[in-house]
């Protein structure tokens, strides 16, 4: 166990529809990394949260945002969602910005219909 | 963005085999890298780290070989179980950002 839980584990949706995927880090961990998983592709960086202040961008839609509130936890927001959006969506926390190891959550697997 | 590739995208090995994963990444200035073991539905899970100034770093069954000069990185696992079975990704750190790899498909056969 990481100590990264993820809810919901599961979302089925429609298309054009909103949807929003939680995360709680490891106790302690300041840092809060968001990733999707297509199939067959690599872990995609989206979005990095420190202490509640985006630290970093990756290959995140307009469509797509997150925030990092007070108590550590973060959601990330998915809305006009599209076929293409159905992936994993992986929350990840470390506990300094630089050259420690990532723990994941087991994520949350969204289907688009 | 930054590259980082896998030599094979399967492996198959006899259980009691060890293992060796390879993984080549593009970025000269990554001085952090980790492997990751993700089994089915589940969330990659940190193996072992080893960081630019090391070239080897061993944890249990696993050792993790670092060679800078050609930016190539491997993990070997010792006496491969059943349970080793899985995806394995070898993830780069430049900055403050990680670069994962597609990931390399273990199969341990009985």
């Amino acid at each position: 166990d990481s100590g990264v839980t993820q809810t919901p584990k599961h979302l089925i949706t429609a298309t054009g529809q909103r949807v929003t995927l939680r995360c709680s880090p490891r106790s302690g961990d300041l840092s809060v990394y968001w990733y999707q998983q297509s199939l067959d592709q690599g872990l995609q960086f989206l979005i990095q949260y420190y202490n509640g202040e985006e630290r970093a961008k990756g290959n995140i839609l307009e469509r797509f945002s997150a925030q990092q509130f007070p108590d550590l936890h973060s959601e990330l927001n998915l809305s006009s969602l599209e076929l293409g959006d159905s992936a994993l969506y992986f929350c990840a926390s470390s506990g300094t910005p630089y050259n420690s190891p990532l723990h994941f959550g087991n994520g949350t697997r969204l289907t688009v219909t | 963005g930054e590259s980082v590739g896998l030599h094979l995208p399967t492996l198959s090995v006899q259980e009691g085999d060890n293992s060796i994963i390879n993984c080549a990444y593009s970025n000269s200035a990554s001085d952090y890298f980790i492997w990751y073991k993700q089994e089915s539905g589940k969330g990659p899970q940190f193996i072992i780290d080893i960081r630019s100034n090391m070239d080897k770093r061993q944890g249990q069954r696993v050792t993790v070989l670092l060679n800078k000069t050609v930016k190539h990185l491997s993990l070997q696992i010792a006496a491969t179980q059943p349970g080793d079975s899985a995806v394995y990704f070898c993830a780069e750190n430049t900055g403050n950002q990680f670069y994962f790899g597609t990931g390399t498909s273990l199969t341990v056969i009985p």
